[in-house]
């Protein structure tokens, strides 16, 4: 299957502070990128949907100027948490689609905020 | 909207089957299946699109109902390395955009 990665795997802030998450598709190109957050023991809530070259579209409920989403490449989109508090803190996981619909997902970053 | 998965958990002994169900509300374009291990990513099985089919992966199959438009998972003579939360993605507007159910644990015993 396709590769996605994601950078850091674990960070731990002060509260205040910005945090920036990487996602990159490593063997291919991802058209479409996906924003998902895990609290624990639940499912995944999709916060937004990242096209390379073009705003990113939010869900119902998410704070685009918190949650600052850019997608530069076709391999890379990166997820920034402006000022994070603590009720931040989550799994944070992306996913990049193929054309074919499938969504290879990344290895998640787990924010603690302080 | 997310759709409905059962059962919320099944346990089960080395070798045992066991289904787990997810259905919807709207008509469905797709259903995906996952599988997430404790503190890891979800890891993809299978998709299922839209005019009613089956796949398989090893011991794992599933069938999509679209006229019901749930999809069920089927689990064959289970290993211990089929532990896991398993997670339904369903696409009810061709968008690619999912909603996830909220999951059946799998455990499974030697």
């Amino acid at each position: 299957g396709a590769v996605v990665s994601q950078h850091p795997s674990r960070v731990i802030c002060k509260s205040g502070t910005s945090v920036k998450i990487e996602c990159r598709s490593l063997d291919f190109q991802a058209t479409t990128m996906f924003w998902y957050r895990q609290f624990p023991k639940k499912s995944l809530m999709l916060m937004a949907t990242s096209n390379e070259g073009s705003k990113a579209t939010y869900e119902q409920g998410v704070e685009k100027d918190k949650f600052l989403i850019n997608h530069a490449s076709l391999t890379l989109s990166t997820l920034t948490v402006t000022s994070a508090h603590p009720e931040d803190s989550s799994f944070y996981i992306c996913s990049g689609s193929l054309l074919t619909n499938e969504q290879f997902f990344g290895p998640g970053t787990r924010l603690t905020v302080l | 909207q997310q759709p409905v998965q059962s059962p919320q958990a099944v346990i089960l002994r080395e070798g045992e089957d066991a289904v787990i169900n997810c259905s919807s509300s709207k008509a469905l374009y797709s259903v995906h299946w996952y599988r997430q291990k404790h503190g890891e990513a979800p890891v993809f099985l299978m998709i299922l699109l839209k005019g009613g089919e089956q796949k398989g992966h090893e011991k794992i199959s599933a069938s999509f109902n679209e006229k019901k438009q749930q999809s069920s998972l089927y689990l064959t003579a289970s290993q211990l390395s089929y532990s896991g939360t398993y997670f339904c993605g369903t696409d009810d507007s061709n968008d690619y955009k999912l909603s996830f159910g909220a999951g059946t644990t799998v455990t499974v015993r030697a």
